[in-house]
């Protein structure tokens, strides 16, 4: 599976924007790039994913580069309930039993 | 919420004992899977089933069983637990038909194993 890489933590302020990076430089033409968060002592829960274009919906905002060699989870109005360690996630579509490869993530802290 | 639950939640064994988790769903998704998750990693897939009685390994398989009888229910397996088990298990589904549920997965609460 093709890697992406992520900062380890960022932190943001309450009610800010906050712009989540991730490189994903070996992505194939067969990749979609996928989000995910973990809250503390939860599962995962899906965030958004996309292709090419930008995606945006309840939750957050999707910008994929033209080269779509990176991308960036955009949450417009962050708030404490987004602490969460986020995951960017390259899955392949023609890969059998449409799995998810996740790496260490981006623990986001969220400051009042 | 998807309704994925997850049995036991918490559960202390010891070393060399059988140890079954369960986990359950009522959305009819044909996909469900087992992840590990260790402190300060990410999720690990142990093993996937993609049907009824159809299963196949992830990447961290060794030592793990998985059956699948019916569409509902995936049991994890572990033959005779390790210390090395001792983890957080989370069970995942996922749909096959297009839109959002072929894209998703959705996870269970977890289950927190120990081996002593």
């Amino acid at each position: 599976d093709a890697k992406t890489t992520q900062p380890n933590s960022m932190e943001s302020n309450e009610e800010e924007p906050v712009h989540l990076p991730c490189n994903h430089s070996t992505i194939s033409g067969t990749d979609y790039i996928h989000w995910y968060r973990q809250l503390p002592s939860q599962g995962p829960e899906y965030v958004i994913h996309g292709l090419t274009s930008n995606v945006n919906n309840r939750m957050a905002s999707l910008a994929i580069a033209e080269d779509r060699k990176s991308s960036t989870l955009i949450l417009h109005r962050a708030t404490l309930r987004d602490a969460a360690v986020y995951y960017c996630i390259l899955r392949d579509w023609e890969a059998a039993g449409n799995k998810l490869t996740f790496g260490g993530g981006t623990r986001v802290l969220v400051k009042p | 919420d998807a309704g994925i639950t997850q049995s036991p939640r918490h559960k202390v064994t010891e070393t060399g004992t059988p140890v079954t988790l369960r986990c359950h769903q009522t959305e009819n998704h044909r996909y469900m899977y087992w992840y590990r998750q260790d402190p300060g990693h990410g999720l690990r897939l142990i093993h996937y089933s993609y049907g009824v009685k159809d299963t196949d390994k992830g990447e961290v398989s060794d030592g793990y069983s998985v059956s699948r009888s019916k569409t509902e229910d995936f049991l994890l397996t572990l033959e005779s637990a390790t210390s090395s088990q001792t983890s957080v298990y989370f069970c995942a589904t996922g749909g096959l038909a297009g839109g959002l549920a072929y894209n998703e997965q959705f996870f269970g609460p977890g289950t927190r194993l120990t081996v002593l």
